[in-house]
């Protein structure tokens, strides 16, 4: 069965340190794949869009990476600031559906 | 001015009742889409349409039907609420396919 992974359901650090989210997913053949962040009662908001042909992506401070063969996605915030304390998403496509993992909650520390 | 609205934000009600949650978006896009989001957080697509069109129906019980009266709305409505039924609802919006959705604040249903 189709699985998306995401490494654990939360992360705190340090202000100015790097986050690292793991995506990890079983039976899907993404054309691409998304990061959405969720903050508490509101919808989750694109960020990044990445392609299966590409190995990294950046915006700002965030910075995506696609390995197809290890079928694995790491999102990272680098000087990480109180204020990308929130939920983070992976999803993918298939069978014309998106399909979103549980989610990382990141708690950055001032 | 909010891209994808949906309303009402909250909405508590009994058991056996019939409710709907009513999504608008200004965006120009072609396709909406409702999606759940239950205690445990994950996000599942319930329903998708294009250009007024259903286009994906999950396994969602038949109490549940979606109404898009044009491309720009797509209202839920929810027929003999149960205890289960309780989750946030979102609606979302994209411009074609799957890339880059627009999510609405969505609606936290709670059955009683």
């Amino acid at each position: 069965s189709q699985k998306i992974e995401q490494n654990s359901e939360a992360l705190n650090i340090q202000e100015g340190k790097t986050a690292t989210l793991t995506c990890n997913y079983t039976n899907y053949s993404p054309a691409y794949l998304q990061w959405y962040r969720q903050d508490p009662g509101r919808g989750p908001v694109f960020l990044l869009l990445i392609r299966e042909n590409e190995k990294e992506k950046r915006k700002e401070r965030l910075k995506v990476t696609f390995d197809t063969t290890l079928k694995q996605s790491l999102f990272h915030i680098t000087a990480s600031q109180p204020a990308d304390s929130a939920t983070y998403l992976c999803a993918l496509e298939s069978d014309y559906k998106l399909s979103f993992g549980a989610g990382t909650t990141v708690t950055v520390r001032a | 001015d909010t891209a994808v609205s949906q309303t009402p934000k909250y909405l508590v009600t009994q058991m056996g009742n019939d409710k709907s949650i009513k999504c608008e978006q200004n965006l120009g896009h072609d396709t909406m889409y409702w999606y759940k989001q239950d205690s445990k957080k994950f996000l599942k697509i319930m329903f998708s349409y294009n250009n007024k069109e259903l286009i994906i129906n999950e396994t969602v019980p038949n109490r549940f039907s979606p109404k898009s009266p044009d491309k720009a709305h797509l209202n839920l409505h929810i027929n003999s609420l149960e205890l289960g039924d309780s989750a946030v609802y979102f609606c979302a919006s994209s411009q074609g396919g799957n890339e880059k959705l627009f999510f609405g604040s969505g609606t936290q249903l709670s059955v009683l």
